[in-house]
């Protein structure tokens, strides 16, 4: 199966900061979504972005499937947004393969 | 609410017994899996099903069945087979086919006694 690879493993900021968490894959692929594991294990999905780039609030979203990325961003980081970032890649008609994740500590 | 609701939260097994986690979803979702986390890693697939009656294993099917007898539900059972079943199970569905953006019910974790 297709290798993800998720940069940084862990990440603890100030609140109000920015962060980059980042997606490497190993193959072509078709589709992407980015999760948000809350602390009680809610798996939240926050974009499915197979190429190009989405916003929804703080949060924006690039892949770049050429080069095989995709970057999340957090803008003006909040203590809710504390969790396990997961990115999900698959090719069409095959299932997804998921990163180990980012974990986000935000402190007040 | 449309959503996807998994039963118990919590499960306890005791050596040698069968357990069967629920999973029943609102969504009118056609594709419905089960993923089986562990701590620090991420989600593995165990079972998927596209249609009623049809299911396909996972990478780490071995010790665990299903069964899709009704589009809503999609139960999994961990078996005795299963050697180290410890861990927190996810069940998501899809709209229809296996690429298509996923929605997890809220997850079940599954120790042993």
């Amino acid at each position: 199966g297709i290798q993800v690879e998720q940069s940084p493993p862990d990440l603890i900021l100030q609140e109000g900061a920015n962060s980059t968490l980042r997606c490497n894959f190993s193959d072509s692929v078709n589709n992407l979504q980015w999760f948000h594991q809350n602390p009680w294990g809610q798996l939240i999905n926050l974009f499915y972005i197979p190429s190009g780039t989405k916003q929804n609030g703080r949060l924006s979203a690039t892949t770049v499937a050429t080069e095989r990325y995709s970057l999340l961003y957090i803008s003006s980081s909040q203590t809710t947004d504390s969790g396990v970032y997961f990115c999900a890649v698959g090719v069409t008609g095959n299932q997804f393969y998921f990163g180990t994740g980012t974990s986000l500590t935000v402190i007040p | 609410d449309g959503g996807i609701t998994q039963s118990p939260k919590y499960l306890f097994r005791k050596e040698g017994q069968n357990v069967t986690l629920s999973c029943e979803q609102n969504l009118n979702h056609d594709a419905m899996y089960w993923y089986r986390q562990d701590p620090g890693q991420g989600l593995r697939l165990i079972y998927y099903s596209q249609i009623v009656n049809d299911f396909q294993k996972g990478d780490i099917a071995e010790g665990y069945s299903v069964s899709r007898e009704k589009k809503e539900s999609f139960p999994l059972t961990v078996t005795s087979a299963q050697k180290n079943p410890t861990a927190f199970y996810l069940c998501a569905s899809s709209i229809g086919a296996l690429n298509e953006k996923l929605f997890f019910g809220s997850g079940t974790q599954l120790s042993v006694l």
